[in-house]
């Protein structure tokens, strides 16, 4: 069966520092892979998705990237973190158009 | 724009009573529709996946319906137990587009 993991469970960063959020899936090949945010009191919003190694789609223009590196890896990085950057960070696979399966997410507190 | 709206926002009954959760989107273009729940400070997990060509799907206690014409799903949880308090959330993939579109969710406990 298909095991989506991510790391850090949870995060307290100081404003200007760097991010590093890992996403990795088990049991499953070549998956379409996603980054949501989850804001207080606010729906998710999806940040990036990728069909495939080193490809990348950005939904919101912002101070974040992602990237892929191998096949079930997914990346979610930040050079300078922004306050408004905290969130729930929740990490997602599908195959295609079918159902999307998500991570437990990372807590992310920007001071 | 796709925008997804879930009522009402927050709901709280007790145990044993028939609950239907309402979702509304502008755009009738959807691929599929997906119903999540989301427990606090969890991730989300997947409930039910409606096709759109398909007007219902079930699983155990819940019942979820689309009326793509009119831009509206339906969550019907029967029976309701105190396991089921958590925030339910809707999403449509536009037809075209990998993405999921989120409505804000609603948020609801069931008392013993």
């Amino acid at each position: 069966s298909q095991t989506i993991h991510q790391w850090p469970a949870t995060l307290v960063q100081p404003v200007g520092s760097p991010l590093s959020l890992e996403c990795t899936v088990e049991g499953t090949s070549n998956p379409n892979l996603y980054w949501y945010r989850q804001a207080a009191g606010r729906g998710l919003q999806l940040l990036f998705y990728s069909v495939g190694i080193g490809q990348i789609s950005s939904e919101v223009p912002q101070n974040l990237s992602a990237s892929r590196p191998q096949d079930r890896q997914f990346i979610l990085s930040s050079k300078k973190l922004l306050l408004s950057d905290s969130g729930f960070y929740l990490c997602a696979w599908s195959f295609a158009a079918d159902t999307q399966y998500f991570g437990p997410g990372t807590r992310l507190t920007v001071l | 724009k796709q925008e997804v709206t879930q009522i009402p926002a927050a709901l709280s009954v007790p145990e044993g009573e028939n609950l239907v959760l309402n979702c509304s989107f502008t755009d009738s273009a959807i691929y599929n529709l997906q119903w999540f729940r989301q427990d606090p400070g969890k991730g989300l997990t997947s409930l039910l996946l409606i096709q759109s060509s398909q007007r219902e799907q079930t699983s155990g206690r819940l019942n979820a319906s689309l009326d793509k014409s009119s831009g509206r799903s339906t969550l019907y949880i029967a029976a309701s137990q105190p396991g089921d308090s958590a925030t339910y959330l809707c999403a449509v993939k536009p037809g075209g587009y990998n993405k999921l579109i989120f409505g804000a969710g609603t948020r609801l406990a069931v008392h013993p």
